[in-house]
């Protein structure tokens, strides 16, 4: 059975650092996996997918990583803002094409 | 840019009573899913729904739960005798194709909140 872990839970960093979001599944045997941004009470805004072909998708100042092999992804932040304070879930993509969550990292960026 | 749209956006509703929240995918995807997310919690599968019959569903979706596709553009769930534990956001989801390979992705919709008082 698949599972996504997220390092860490919670992370507070002062504006302008470069931040590194970690995310772990355990079957490395995976489809597609995608990146989310979720605001307190908010819906779920898709920041970057990473097809199963690909090691690497870069979104402005994002940048997402894929090693299969290993069962790794990480989320790269540049330069942060107080406006990328939120939770960002790491999602993979199983066969039946339904996506399995991480629990995701509640970022908070400090002016 | 194509919306998955979901109605209420919030919900609250006295234990025991029946609840329905409803979707609208986006037109030409064929792919349906819906996802609940308990405060503090994992966003959870629920349940797939393919060709006007359920393809996958997960243990959450018990004999209280039902999936719908009324008429060729809503889609619903049911939830029949709401308990306190179903407090949680709803999220439909919907796909063009399988979401497994090349750049198919799941469009979610932005949630509908069921407070079970």
């Amino acid at each position: 059975k698949q599972e996504v872990t997220q390092i860490p839970a919670a992370l507070s960093v002062p504006e302008g650092e470069n931040l590194v979001l970690n995310c772990s599944f355990t079957d490395s045997a995976i489809y597609n996996l995608q990146w989310f941004r979720q605001d307190p009470g908010k819906g779920l805004t898709s920041l970057l997918l990473i097809q199963s072909s690909q090691r690497e998708q870069t979104s402005g100042r994002l940048n997402a990583s894929l090693d299969k092999s290993s069962g790794r992804s990480t989320l790269y932040i540049a330069a942060s803002q107080p406006g990328d304070s939120a939770t960002y879930l790491c999602a993979v993509y199983n066969q039946g094409g339904k996506l399995i969550f991480g629990q995701g990292t509640e970022l908070s960026v400090k002016p | 840019e194509p919306e998955v749209t979901q109605t209420p956006s919030h919900q609250v509703t006295q234990m025991g009573q029946e609840v329905i929240l409803r979707c609208v995918p986006i037109s030409n995807h064929l792919y349906f899913y819906w996802y609940r997310q308990i405060l503090g919690q994992k966003v959870e599968f629920l349940v797939s729904f393919y060709n006007n019959e359920i393809s996958e569903k997960s243990e959450i979706f018990d004999d209280q739960f039902s999936v719908e596709r009324p008429d060729g553009s809503n889609f619903t769930l049911k939830i029949r005798s709401t308990k306190l534990e179903d407090s949680a956001m709803y999220f439909c989801a919907s796909s063009v194709v399988r979401a497994v390979t090349g750049a198919n992705v799941l469009t979610f919709g932005a949630g509908s909140r069921l407070t079970v008082l």
